[in-house]
This record gives structure tokens, sequence and C-alpha cells, in this order.
């Protein structure tokens, strides 16, 4: 089982459209959570922090279940230039080595 | 603010041989990770880096090897090349202070073996 799951992807929707991410995460030792932001053939990039208590960040919104140890991402009104893969990320504790999951890529069509 | 750099942006070697990719992390940070993501998969952690030491390794043979300078730049080694080798290798910095650990990263290096 691999240490961060997410779905296999891709997502094709329209703009305007609603459209949420899942990710599983098998180490209970991790500490940290984000959603990184990768766009073809360029880094990644930090999208948003992931909090228990959830957080929200304009049209996005991110949450956490530590007991089911499961991450999701909301993306509301999704516009062209969200088109990328989303990559859920685990740091274990102290930050020392940093997971990250195979992506999902998501294409919003006009 | 210089961003975090990487070189060479592309290099191309054949099996057997070695090389070496170069990082120079963002102004202020002193940690230094380093990360493989071939083609259509997520960056996988090789190694982590912190005042000139490994301090945190994934799952890589030991042909996979670093070193980080006293001003914080960090290079990596692989040796024995493998056509499995062939990634986009990513370097990304941090600063240990911040809270979420979060990890700026470098434009990588495409390595293709052949």
């Amino acid at each position: 089982r691999k240490e961060v799951e997410q779905d296999p992807g891709p997502f094709n929707v329209p703009e305007g459209a609603t459209v949420a991410f899942n990710c599983t995460y098998s180490n209970s030792a991790s500490q940290s959570f984000f959603w990184y932001r990768q766009d073809c053939r360029k880094e990644p990039k930090l999208l948003m922090s992931v909090y228990s208590s959830g957080n929200e960040d304009g049209r996005f919104t991110a949450q956490l279940n530590r007991a089911s140890q499961y991450i999701s991402l909301l993306i509301r009104d999704s516009k062209l230039s969200d088109s990328a893969t989303y990559l859920c990320v685990v740091s274990l504790i102290g930050g020392f080595k940093t997971i990250f999951g195979a992506g999902t890529r998501l294409f919003v069509k006009a | 603010d210089a961003g975090v750099t990487q070189s060479p942006t592309h290099l191309i070697k054949t099996r057997g041989q070695q090389v070496t990719l170069r990082c120079s992390p963002k102004s202020g940070h002193d940690t230094v990770s380093w990360y493989q993501q071939a083609l259509g998969q997520g960056p996988q952690f090789i190694f982590q880096y912190y005042e000139e030491e490994e301090r945190q390794r994934g799952n890589f043979p030991d042909r996979f090897s670093g070193h980080q300078f006293p001003n914080y730049s960090s290079e990596l080694n692989v040796n024995a090349l493998l056509l499995g080798d062939s990634a986009l290798y990513l370097c990304a910095s941090s600063f240990p202070g911040a809270g979420d650990n979060e990890q700026f990263f470098g434009p990588g290096t495409r390595l293709t073996v052949l």
C-alpha cells in the first residue's frame, strides 16, 4: 500500500464546476499536511496547508480527518487556470521526510 | 529575493556514468531536500540535508549520495546510472522554524539516461 494515495484522475470538468479531490495516508505519525499544485513541466508549488479544523482560501477548501487519515480539497467555481496536477503531501513529525501522492490531474474546459 | 535555483536544467548521460546535480536554496533557508519525479508520478523523497548532514533518507540505493556545503547549497550525486534513473530531479528548500515546513521547489534538472 502506498503511503499517500490519491484519486487517479484525470478529472475533466467544465468551467464553473465544483470538483473534489480525495487523499488518504497510512502513517499515523504524519503531522503536517498540504496540497501542492504542479503545472505541466513545472515545479510543485504550495497551494495550501491543511489543518484539522479545515481551512479555506478563496475558492479552495481543505479538510483533514486525522481519525480516518483522510484529506480532501474542494475547488469551487473552477477556472481554466485551475487546470494542473494537484499533489497531496504529508510530512512526518519534524518535517524530516515528506511524502507526495502521485497527483490528480485536473482539466477545466471552456 | 532569489528562489531555489538548480543546475543544469537538462542533462543526458549513458548507463554506468556518474552525474552531479546542484542546488542553491532560497535565501534564508538552511534545509535542502532532494526528490526524484518520474513521468506521471509524484516526487519521491530521496534525502534531506541540514547542517551539512543527511538527516533523513527515502528508499533509494547508496548510488544516490549528497552533500551540503556551509553556504547551505547542495549537490546530488548518482553513480552507475541506470535507464530507470531518467527523471526530473527536484530540489526543495525550507526553514525549520516555519511551522508548516512549507517547501519551495527549484525548476528541476531533467536527467535522461541512454
